[in-house]
This record gives C-alpha cells, sequence and structure tokens, in this order.
C-alpha cells in the first residue's frame, strides 16, 4: 500500500525556520519524483515545489523561491522541505505527494499524504 | 505566472450530468499542459481523478471522465451521486511550473 505520511509543522513566528519530513511507503521512491502542495485555511491548492527521482533537480513555485529547499534521502524514502524566512502567508497544510515516474513527461500526483500544518504567528 | 481559472460552483441534480472546465490565462489548453483533476471533500486530502487529460487513476469511478473542449480542460461527471459532492481542483503543466486552479465547489442538490 502506498502512503505518505508528513511530519515536523507546528507554531512557528514570522522569520523562522521549519523542515518537513515525509516519510514515503508501498513504491520504488527513487524511481519518482515528489511534490509539496499547500492549502491555506479555506483556500485553495497551490503547488509548492518538484524534485527528480534522483534529487538532481528541483523547482519551486516563485512564491517560495530563495526561501525553501526540497531534498530527500532516497536510502531512506523521505522527502524534506526546509522552510526559511516563514512568513503568514505561508500558513497552510502542507502535503507531500508522488508526482510522476523518472522520465515521464506528465503530472500524477496521484498519492497524498494527510498533511501537516505550519502557523506562522508572533 | 500562468493563471488558471475554474468555474467558482457549480449545481447539479444527483443523477444529472455536469462539466467542470479549466482555463489557461496563456492561451488554449493543449494535451501538452496534461490536465489532472482532483477531488477534496471538506477535512480530507485531495485525492487524484484524472492525469494527462484523460487517463483514469484505478479507483476513479466510472462516471467520471477527462477531456479538452474548446480550448479548455474539461471533466464531466455522468449520473451525479450525492456523494459527488466536494470541490474540484484542475491542474495544469504546461512545460513550466505546475499550476492548480482555483477549484470548483461542486453542490448536488
Amino acid at each position: 500500500e502506498v502512503q505518505m505520511v508528513e511530519s515536523g509543522g507546528g507554531l512557528v513566528q514570522p522569520g523562522g525556520s521549519l523542515r518537513l519530513s515525509c516519510a514515503a511507503s508501498g513504491f520504488t521512491f527513487s524511481r519518482y519524483a515528489m511534490s509539496w502542495v499547500r492549502q491555506a485555511p479555506g483556500k485553495g491548492l497551490e503547488w509548492v515545489s518538484v524534485i527528480s527521482g534522483s534529487g538532481g533537480s528541483t523547482y519551486y513555485a516563485d512564491s517560495v523561491k530563495g526561501r525553501f529547499t526540497i531534498s530527500r534521502d532516497n536510502s531512506k524514502s523521505m522527502l524534506y522541505l526546509q522552510t526559511n524566512s516563514l512568513r503568514a502567508e505561508d500558513t497552510a497544510v502542507y502535503y507531500c505527494a508522488k508526482d510522476s515516474p523518472a522520465g515521464g513527461k506528465y503530472v500524477e500526483l496521484d498519492y497524498w499524504g494527510q498533511g501537516t500544518l505550519i502557523t506562522v504567528s508572533s | 505566472q500562468t493563471v488558471v481559472t475554474q468555474e467558482p460552483s457549480l449545481t447539479v441534480s444527483p443523477g444529472g450530468t455536469v462539466t467542470l472546465t479549466c482555463a489557461s490565462s496563456t492561451g488554449a489548453v493543449t494535451s501538452a499542459c496534461y490536465p489532472n483533476w482532483f477531488q477534496q471533500k471538506p477535512g480530507q486530502a485531495p485525492r487524484a481523478l484524472i492525469y494527462n487529460t484523460s487517463n483514469k487513476h484505478s479507483w476513479t469511478p466510472a462516471r467520471f471522465s477527462g477531456s479538452l473542449l474548446g480550448g479548455k480542460a474539461a471533466l464531466t461527471l455522468s449520473g451525479v451521486q450525492p456523494e459527488d459532492e466536494a470541490e474540484y481542483y484542475c491542474l495544469l503543466y504546461c512545460g513550466g511550473d505546475r499550476v492548480f486552479g482555483g477549484g470548483t465547489k461542486l453542490t448536488v442538490l
């Protein structure tokens, strides 16, 4: 069974940092790109970042570029999101999702975790 | 930055048919944008329904179908069930970033 479990969210002050983790299981982790997607309270979905299966390629939404860093440890089937210089508008539930097979042209985002909440407030 | 637009809300009767659309600010949506569709119910994570315009996941009910319609991506629900009441999001990947639409709240009434 494919499963993603996020952790690491919490309450942080503006300007602070948090590192989110996502433990993946049930598939060959290194063969898939992985994404982070967030959802502010009562709002829609916003794609945040994607990392290739090897970890060699990363892409970010303009809203987080230069502040967030995506990474992965294929030996542990773990995905990470380092979030720095947090702002109130970063308050959201952060989901990790299995994105697409290595070398694939299209996005699937077929499996999602239950999310972890980051609240940025003083 | 591409803006992806969906109908904010739609209402359909049980057993009816409804089509949700997904438009891009940069022009016509084509298969090269690999449209995806997701369903989200309150308090739950999104669930993938359609990828690459019209491909269904193994769990996607047969009454859901994806297509291109008049320069937009489209999700059609045929024989709507009460449990289809939810928020629906499209995602476009037109060679650049992945961009979600704002979502369509579907009411079954």
